[in-house]
């Protein structure tokens, strides 16, 4: 299986400051890899698709980068909603794998 | 609107049997793959099933190939999970998921239902 492996695990900012977050996968997927958010007791929210193309209604702060093994997850300017944890997943295999998770706190 | 409603969870003894469900609304459903995610508490996401739009194709995490079975009817909008010979690590919160991509491809997750607890203890 392809291991995802996010950095850092946890991580606490302020808000307006800018943040990025790294995901590498264990071998090359291309540009198969997405991201989510998701807030305590709910859902994981889909925010960015194949590696950098943005969600519908998803705010422009958000954006992602990457391809083969080494993607970012940035927030521009952190607002108070946007604390929260945040995946990668890959869809390069049939066997879908998540990384562990970062989990973004109030400073 | 578009939505995905879990339901089915519940407590069982380790070994026990249990079927969840998802019912779909607003979206063609026929056209597209779906998906079982699961969350134990406190811990991250973990993918477990993938059925094809058509139901044809199907895949499984190795933590529950052979004990869980995916399907669905497209006529009444449903996906289901079989679960059977369920351990106390099955124990999470199950969420069902529409895949975005094509009908046989495996993509990102763009609808999530509001998931449901499955509780593994004697």
């Amino acid at each position: 299986d392809i291991q995802m492996t996010q950095s850092p695990s946890s991580l606490s900012a302020s808000v307006g400051d800018r943040v990025t977050i790294t995901c590498r996968a264990s071998q090359s997927i291309s540009s198969y890899l997405n991201w989510y958010q998701q807030k305590p007791g709910k859902a994981p929210k889909l925010l960015i698709y194949a590696a950098s193309s943005l969600q519908s209604g998803v705010p422009s702060r958000f954006s992602g980068s990457g391809s083969g093994t080494d993607f970012t997850l940035t927030i521009s300017s952190l607002q108070p909603e946007d604390f929260a944890t945040y995946y990668c997943q890959q869809s390069y295999s049939t066997q879908v794998t998540f990384g562990q998770g970062t989990r973004l706190e109030i400073k | 609107q578009v939505q995905l409603v879990e339901s089915g969870g519940g407590v069982v003894q380790p070994g026990g049997s249990l079927r969840l469900s998802c019912a779909a609304s607003g979206f063609t459903f026929s056209s597209y793959g779906m998906h079982w995610v699961r969350q134990a508490p406190g811990k991250g996401l973990e993918w477990v099933a993938f059925i094809r739009y058509d139901g044809s194709n199907k895949y499984y995490a190795d933590s529950v190939k052979g004990r869980f079975t995916i399907s669905r009817d497209n006529s009444k909008n449903t996906l289901y999970l079989q679960m059977n010979s369920l351990r106390a690590e099955d124990t999470a919160v199950y969420y069902c998921a529409k895949d975005r991509g094509g009908p046989g491809s495996i993509d990102a997750f763009d609808i999530w239902g509001q998931g449901t607890m499955v509780t593994v203890s004697s």
